[in-house]
């Protein structure tokens, strides 16, 4: 069945440095594909996604590129900040459902 | 005010006790959905709805149910709570433009219960 891999955490990193939390998915079809990111005792938001293969999703300093070849969708960014500290889902939108990986949680020390 | 609101954001309860989580939104969505969130284990489906009409089992129903009161409002019951329905629970909309296939899901900010 469809299903997403993310690497596990915790990914503890200090200020400006540079981010990578891999993300691969598994699926019969076309799926899109999403990005979320949970604050403490917050729920979870979206924070980019990409609807097709060669897409690039961006926000707030953070992309993403939809890897169909690679079956990938590693999120990025250049140089994080304390306030990025959080837990990220990737997640994929096949047909009727959104299937979650398990999250990475990301620790940013100054 | 929140879009989508959820309620009560904690609750602690006993063994064999009903519960009920209400999630009402505001967002004018067709789409809502009840998700549980384990460690290490991401959110996982329990129940989906696409319209008051439209009620869905997800991935892992068993011990739950649900009713859509309105278009805004899709409550969860645990009929006879036990303690691994321990989790954070989330309420979630989204629109059903384009079938919904590229509509991102808007998220509560979760309730925490716990059974005792």
């Amino acid at each position: 069945g469809d299903s997403v891999t993310q690497m596990e955490g915790p990914v503890t990193l200090s200020e400006e440095a540079f981010l990578t939390i891999n993300c691969t998915y598994t699926a019969t079809g076309y799926p899109s594909l999403f990005w979320y990111v949970q604050y403490p005792g917050e729920g979870l938001q979206l924070l980019l996604k990409a609807t097709k293969a060669d897409d690039k999703g961006s926000n707030k300093g953070f992309e993403a590129t939809y890897r169909k070849e690679t079956t990938s969708f590693h999120l990025e960014k250049g140089s994080v900040q304390v306030s990025d500290s959080a837990v990220y889902f990737c997640a994929l939108r096949m047909a009727d459902k959104l299937i979650f990986g398990t999250g990475t949680r990301l620790q940013v020390f100054p | 005010d929140a879009d989508v609101t959820q309620t009560p954001r904690n609750r602690i309860t006993k063994t064999g006790k009903r519960i009920m989580l209400e999630c009402s939104q505001t967002k004018g969505h067709d789409r809502m959905y009840w998700y549980r969130q384990d460690p290490g284990l991401g959110l996982r489906l329990i129940y989906y709805s696409f319209d008051v009409k439209d009620i869905n089992k997800g991935e892992i129903s068993d011990g739950y149910s649900v009713s859509r009161q309105a278009q805004a409002k899709f409550s969860l019951s645990l009929e006879s709570a036990i303690p691994n329905q321990t989790a954070l629970y989330f309420c979630a909309t989204s629109d059903s433009a384009d079938k919904g296939r590229n509509q991102p899901q808007h998220f509560g900010d979760g309730t925490r219960l716990s059974i005792l």
